[in-house]
């Protein structure tokens, strides 16, 4: 069974230019979420989409947007970058949403995003 | 905002002891989660707690909803090297598009053969 896939793995980008990154979920998993880890602020939800429809939230600006297509395939786009966005970004996959009693979730590698 | 703090930040134990980890918060969580990350990797979900006061093992990892909802705790009973890592507790409160998931700052277990 092929596990949680994201592409790119590394992106270097400047200020001011937008991103976007893809995750694969692993099949038949219906929730995406989103992460985002830095060392000095650890790990931060993004947000969690659950069967094309966002379902939870963390506390990021409108320039993180996300989506999920048909296929549970999700991408992240972050828009006008800024320094502080150089982070490693993660998304899970899991049978149900979060909170919703599913014990399995899954990690793909990361995208290791640098903003100059 | 919501936020948690987990606690020791490090620990160095001797092959064989048991460790104890604990988050808590002045919020309310509907869910505790604990997972762990190994350097290089992503996190690994290793208990998820839906009930005020539910015990629940993983193998050698027992974890706790606290009865106040505001706290949880991890045990690991007799460790061994492969549990090196740093362990992250999350607590969530999910409704919606307002669900959120917060994050404590890790655990980083070293552990001595």
């Amino acid at each position: 069974k092929a596990g949680v896939t994201q592409t790119p793995r590394y992106l270097i980008k400047t200020r001011g230019q937008q991103v976007t990154l893809s995750c694969s979920p692993i099949s038949g998993h219906r929730s995406v979420s989103w992460y985002q880890q830095t060392p000095g602020q650890g790990l931060q939800f993004l947000f969690e989409y659950f069967s094309e429809t966002q379902r939870n939230k963390g506390n990021f600006p409108g320039r993180f947007s996300g989506r999920q297509f048909s296929n549970s395939r999700s991408e992240m786009n972050v828009s006008t970058l800024e320094l502080g966005d150089s982070a490693l970004y993660l998304c899970a996959s899991s049978l149900a949403y979060l909170g919703g009693g599913e014990d399995t979730q899954y990690f793909g590698p990361g995208t290791r995003l640098t903003v100059l | 905002g919501q936020q948690l703090n987990q606690s020791p930040q490090s620990m160095f134990i001797q092959e064989g002891e048991d460790v104890s980890m604990n988050c808590t918060s002045s919020s309310i969580f509907n869910t505790w989660l604990w997972y762990k990350q190994e350097p290089g990797e992503g996190p690994v979900l290793l208990i998820a707690l839906y009930k005020a006061g539910e015990l629940t093992s993983n193998g050698r990892l027992t974890a706790q909803f606290g009865i106040t909802r505001k706290d949880s705790f991890l045990n690991i009973s007799a460790s061994i090297p492969s549990d090196v890592g740093i362990y992250f507790c999350a607590g969530m409160n999910y409704g919606g598009s307002q669900g959120n998931l917060i994050f404590g700052k890790g655990t980083k277990l070293s552990v001595k053969p």
